[in-house]
Order: C-alpha cells, then sequence, then structure tokens
C-alpha cells in the first residue's frame, strides 16, 4: 500500500512570496489533516477534511494560509504572502474513515522563508 | 483546553541501557494515546497506540507504553536501547469527543551513546 505522498520536498522563497504545498493521501482515507511543525517544537494542527469538506479550520491563520481537497482525495495547502515565522515543515497525514484510527503521515515539506 | 506534556526535552542514553521517555495529558475525555518517532528528515513513524483494554502495549521496534489512567500518563519504554533509536520521540493523544484531532507534545530528542 503506497504511502502519503507529498511534494516539493524543500522549498526556499522570499518572505512576502506565495508557495503551495501538495499532499495525495492513502487511497480510499476520508480524512485528511494538515500540520504544521516548528523546528523544535510538536506538530500543530492546521486544518482537517472529512473528504473534501473543512471539519476544523480554527487553527489556520486564514489571512494567508488556504487549503482545498477538490473531489475529496488530493489536498493543496497555500501560503500568501508568507512570513518569516512560516519557515517550517508541513506535514500531510491521512486517516480511513469512520471510528477513530491511526493518522498516516507523510514525509513532509521543508518550508524556508527568508 | 487539551494538552500533552513531555517533561524531557532532551534524553541520553548508554546503548543497551534501558530507556523510559514520560508522556503526561490533560485530557476532558477518554484518550487515545499515540508514540510517535521522527527520524531527521523524516516522516513520523507510529510505534504503538492505546485505543482501549490492556493498558501495557507493544509497539515496534521492541518498545512498550503503559496507560496510567490515574496518574495521566502513557510513558514508552524500552529494556535495551540500540544506537539506531536515536531520534526525536512524540506522544499525541485524541479523542473522538474532540473531533479526532492529535495533539502533540513538544517531543524529546532522545541521543544514544555509544
Amino acid at each position: 500500500e503506497a504511502g502519503v505522498a507529498q511534494s516539493p520536498r524543500y522549498k526556499i522563497i522570499e518572505k512576502r512570496q506565495s508557495v503551495a504545498f501538495w499532499c495525495n493521501p492513502i487511497s480510499g482515507h476520508a480524512t485528511l489533516y494538515w500540520y504544521q511543525q516548528i523546528l523544535g517544537q510538536g506538530p500543530k494542527l492546521l486544518i482537517q477534511f472529512q473528504n473534501n469538506g473543512v471539519v476544523d479550520d480554527s487553527q489556520l491563520p486564514k489571512d494567508r494560509f488556504s487549503a482545498e481537497r477538490l473531489k475529496g482525495v488530493d489536498s493543496t495547502l497555500k501560503i500568501q504572502p508568507a512570513k518569516l515565522e512560516d519557515s517550517a515543515v508541513y506535514l500531510c497525514a491521512s486517516m480511513p474513515g469512520g471510528a477513530w484510527n491511526e493518522q498516516f503521515f507523510g514525509p513532509g515539506t521543508r518550508l524556508t522563508v527568508l | 483546553a487539551q494538552s500533552v506534556t513531555q517533561p524531557d526535552i532532551h534524553i541520553t542514553v548508554s546503548e543497551g541501557a534501558s530507556l523510559e521517555l514520560r508522556c503526561n495529558y490533560s485530557y476532558g475525555a477518554t484518550p487515545y494515546l499515540f508514540w510517535y518517532v521522527q527520524s531527521p528528515g523524516q516522516g513520523l513513524q507510529l510505534l504503538l497506540k492505546y485505543f482501549s483494554g490492556d493498558t501495557l502495549v507493544q509497539g515496534i521496534k521492541g518498545f512498550e507504553a503503559e496507560f496510567k489512567r490515574s496518574q495521566s500518563s502513557f510513558n514508552l519504554r524500552k529494556p535495551s536501547v540500540h544506537w539506531s533509536d536515536a531520534a526525536e520521540y512524540f506522544c499525541a493523544v485524541g479523542a473522538m469527543e474532540y473531533g479526532n484531532k492529535l495533539v502533540f507534545g513538544a517531543g524529546t530528542i532522545l541521543r544514544v551513546k555509544s
């Protein structure tokens, strides 16, 4: 079974530029998560999707971050404009739908904002 | 609010010695408990999980953890550490009452000395 795929793996941008990350979850997984992991901290949830609907985006900085999950499969996370403090690893995870289960994580995208 | 505390930022143990990583949580619901490991530049890999039943759970790579409800703890243990265990370890807690979201601790970096 293929795991969660993310691209790009690394990205370096200047502040005020925009950037987008892509995630392809495990086939059939209804729930998709985006996490932000700042150096020295644990992952923090940004947004949770169930199929193509948003379940929780309470910690997403909506003035600059946006995310979508068209057709309930792939997802993109966008930052526009980026700030220095957005430098982090962005992790995507997926989970089968229904009752609570294990979340499967992708390798992450390391973003550096200069 | 839900919170997860990993009191030790860094731990150093000798190869072959035993290991215990601490995790305490504050949750207003029956928790689901997880330990993940992250090697440099890698995504999160699940070591073990507790949903219900036997409070001593076995995981991969020889790790085990014990859920102690009275102490709100879920400590990770390994009887004999290998050099390849050097990584960062994250405790995470979730609950269906909180929408199947994970809250992570800040992580414990394990160093293994030969």
